[in-house]
Order: structure tokens, then sequence, then C-alpha cells
């Protein structure tokens, strides 16, 4: 079974600053990981992934996020947020074999102050 | 490429009353997901097909909750008879294998 930890439920920061979203996760196999975003009224988007290979990954709207195995962490980050990226972000696992059985985060709510 | 397809995105209903959301997912994806968000919450996995059969139901309230997907294609998910608690957004998502994507959702009020 997998678990994900989102141990920051709200996170505000002003706009032009640096954000760090954090996500840890468990699994007693191997895991392909991700970050959704949720734009208040609307259904999930992908912002990025990670399924093999370099462990810094980009993503959409100048997003990133680094596999770190050791320490089992997909920590989401932007150098700079908008008042747009006010929303609220999900991470999510799935195994890397068998059926694609999702667990998400609790979510993490990026509030940007202008 | 064409997204998950939902609808309707919005209904009300009163408590007792039946309600169907349908679920075109992208084309050639074999996995269908139903989850049900409720505000402030995350996404909880109400059931989740492979082609058309069953994976998942384990969290599928089967009292009043039921769903199909026929053909392996196009999915429904019923609610009969709604209560108050019902009231949340229904996300459907399907996947090719490793990543997974969802519709816009169909959100739901029972008054």
């Amino acid at each position: 079974a997998q678990s994900v930890t989102q141990l920051d439920s709200q996170v505000p920061v002003f706009e032009e600053a640096p954000v760090e979203l954090r996500c840890n996760y468990s699994s007693s196999v191997s895991v392909y990981l991700f970050w959704y975003v949720q734009y208040p009224n609307q259904g999930l988007q992908l912002l990025l992934k990670y399924l093999s290979g370099s462990t810094l990954v980009k993503g959409i709207n100048g997003f990133e996020a680094e596999f770190n195995k050791s320490q089992t962490s997909f920590h989401l980050r932007k150098p700079s947020v908008h008042i747009s990226d006010t929303a609220e972000y999900f991470c999510a696992v799935i195994p890397s074999g068998g059926y694609q059985k999702v667990t998400f985060g609790t979510g993490t709510k990026l509030q940007v102050i202008p | 490429e064409a997204g998950v397809a939902q609808s309707p995105r919005y209904k009300i209903i009163e408590k007792r009353q039946s309600v169907a959301f349908w679920c075109n997912p992208i084309s050639g994806h074999a996995t269908l997901y139903w989850y049900q968000q409720i505000l402030g919450q995350g996404p909880k996995l109400l059931i989740q097909f492979q082609n058309n059969g069953v994976v998942d139901d384990s969290q599928l309230p089967k009292d009043r909750f039921s769903a199909e997907r026929l053909k392996g294609v196009d999915s429904t998910l019923k609610i009969q008879p709604a209560k108050l608690e019902d009231s949340a957004v229904y996300l459907c998502a399907s996947s090719p294998g490793n990543t997974i994507y969802f519709g816009e959702g169909s959100w739901l009020t029972v008054v």
C-alpha cells in the first residue's frame, strides 16, 4: 500500500516570492509521482510527473519538482509565484506495476498575496 | 487531443431524487475512474474500471451509487436516492497506463 503526506494544508506567500510545497510518500514498491493543480470550480490539471530518468522534472506554469528517493520526497517549487497560481495542489503516487491505483495527498492550498 | 468529457457540469436536485453523470474518457484509455471530492477535501476513489471490468469499488456506497462502463468506453455514475451528504464534485478520469487525466467535473448540490 502507498501513502502520501502533504504536511502543509495552507501556504501563504507574497507575489514574486519563491515557494516550495512539500510532499512525502511511502511505498513498498516503486511508484510514479505526480503533482496536480485545482483552480476554483475546476477539475484537476496535471502539473508535472516523474516516471523515470532525471530526478528534476519541469512542468507547466514554471513549476518544477525534484524526486528524492532516499528521502521519499517529491517537493514542488516555483522561483517566483503569481496571483494566478492561487489554487490547491495535490501530490499523488501510482504503483509502477499492476493496476493504476492512485493515492492522493490531502492537498495544499497556495494563497498568493499581492 | 480531446480531454475527458463530463456532463452535466452542474446539477441541483432534492434529496431522495436520482441523478446520473456521464463520462467520455480520452480515446484509447483502458482505465477509467470516478472520484468524489467534497469541498475542502481531496478526491476519494469511488470506482475504477479496467476496460469494462471493475477493478476497485470498495469505497462505492452500493446501496445508492451504481456505475457502469459499457463496451469499455463511456461510463455513467448514478445516485439513487440522493442524500444531502452527496453534495460534491464528481470527477471522472482516464489513464492509458501511467498518467491519469481528469475531466472538469460534475458539481452536484443536493437540497
